[in-house]
Formats: C-alpha cells, sequence, structure tokens
C-alpha cells in the first residue's frame, strides 16, 4: 500500500485566496484525521471522520476552514479565505479505528499564506 | 491548557547510550498512549503504545513505561542509533470516554556519532 497520500505536497498563496488541500487515505481504513502542526501550538486535531462522516469538529478553528469526505478514499480541507496565521504544515492521518488506534500520517502539506 | 506535557524541547544523547523521553498527563481519563517519530518533511510515524491496564511495553530497542499515580510515561531507547535522531511525539486518548489523541509538543533527540 502506497500509505497516506496528501497533495500538494507545498503550497503557496497570498491572503484572501482559497485553498484546498486533498487526502487519500490508506485502503479499508474507516477513520480519517485532519491535524495542524505549528510551532506554537505543536499538532492540534482539527476534525475527524468515520465511515466518511464528520464525528467532531470541535478543533476547526473558524468558518472560514472546511472539510469534506464524499467517499471513502478521499478528503479535503479548505480554508476560504486563507489568512498568514493559517500557515502551517497540514497532516492527514487514517486509521482502522475512530478511537485509540494507530493512525498512519501522510507526508504532510506545507501551506504558507503571504 | 496543555493535556499532553513534554518538558523537554530536546535532548541529545552519544551513540550506544540510553535515550529517555519523558511525557506528562493532566487528564486522569486518559487510558492509552502512544509514541511516534517523525523525521523532518515527513508525517509522525507510530512508534510503540501501551494501555492503562500496563506499566510496561517492550519492542526491541524501545520500551514505554506508564506510571499511572504520577500521570507520567517514560521513552526508553537502548541502545541509542544515529538512525533515532528525530522528533517524538507522546499522544494520549481517553477512548473508553469516546476521546481521541491529544498530543504533547515533542521532543527534538539528537543521537551523536
Amino acid at each position: 500500500d502506497a500509505g497516506v497520500i496528501q497533495s500538494p505536497r507545498h503550497e503557496v498563496t497570498e491572503m484572501g485566496q482559497e485553498v484546498t488541500l486533498r487526502c487519500k487515505p490508506i485502503s479499508g481504513h474507516n477513520s480519517l484525521f485532519w491535524y495542524r502542526q505549528t510551532m506554537m501550538r505543536g499538532l492540534e486535531l482539527l476534525i475527524y471522520f468515520n465511515n466518511n462522516v464528520p464525528i467532531d469538529d470541535s478543533g476547526m478553528p473558524e468558518d472560514r476552514f472546511s472539510a469534506k469526505m464524499p467517499n471513502a478514499s478521499f478528503s479535503t480541507l479548505k480554508i476560504q479565505p486563507s489568512e498568514p496565521r493559517d500557515s502551517a504544515v497540514y497532516f492527514c492521518a487514517s486509521s482502522l479505528r475512530t478511537l485509540g488506534g494507530e493512525q498512519y500520517f501522510g507526508p504532510g502539506t506545507r501551506l504558507t499564506v503571504t | 491548557d496543555q493535556q499532553v506535557k513534554q518538558n523537554s524541547p530536546s535532548l541529545s544523547v552519544q551513540e550506544g547510550r540510553i535515550s529517555i523521553l519523558n511525557c506528562d498527563y493532566t487528564n486522569s481519563m486518559f487510558d492509552y498512549f502512544l509514541w511516534y517519530k517523525k523525521y523532518p518533511a515527513e508525517g509522525p510515524t507510530f512508534l510503540i503504545s501501551i494501555s492503562s491496564i500496563k506499566d510496561k511495553n517492550e519492542d526491541g530497542r524501545f520500551t514505554v513505561f506508564l506510571n499511572k499515580s504520577a500521570k507520567h510515561l517514560s521513552l526508553h531507547i537502548v541502545p541509542s542509533q544515529p538512525g533515532d535522531s528525530a522528533v517524538y511525539f507522546c499522544a494520549a486518548s481517553a477512548r473508553n470516554y469516546g476521546q481521541n489523541f491529544v498530543f504533547g509538543p515533542g521532543t527534538r533527540l539528537s543521537v551523536l556519532p
């Protein structure tokens, strides 16, 4: 298996632009997680899905952030409009179990908003 | 309010010696703990886990110890190798209470040849 795939690996955009991050989880995994990593706050869980359904989005910082999982093999995290403080590395992870199971992380998308 | 703390941002150890990475937590409902290792430009990778019903779990050179009364866990790497140089994250979950993982801020380990 190729593991969790994220695209793009790097994204540089201007403030106010829409940004879409993409994730393909490991085949057969039924849970998907979006994390954000910053120097100040470390690794934060933004939202997670179980069987394509959002379960907990309490970590999503603002209404500018939205996530979807239209099917078992694809998810997006969208920021609209983007702001410089959104600059971070965004990780997607998938797991066989929703709670407490080992999560497999993608390589991350480094987002820079200027 | 950090529920999972790793108070040492960095640690340097000589090759062949023991590396001890520490993690403290505040939420007494946490019942499952993981350690992840992260290399630059890669996502975190799972290393070892421990359930709250145990106080020790061992996998090769890696051993995790859990002290529930102190709300403390540690990761021991023996012997340390240069390839172990990475950032190590501690993560805790309250599985039985429906809570997912909370990650610590990480400790950067440097193993010197």
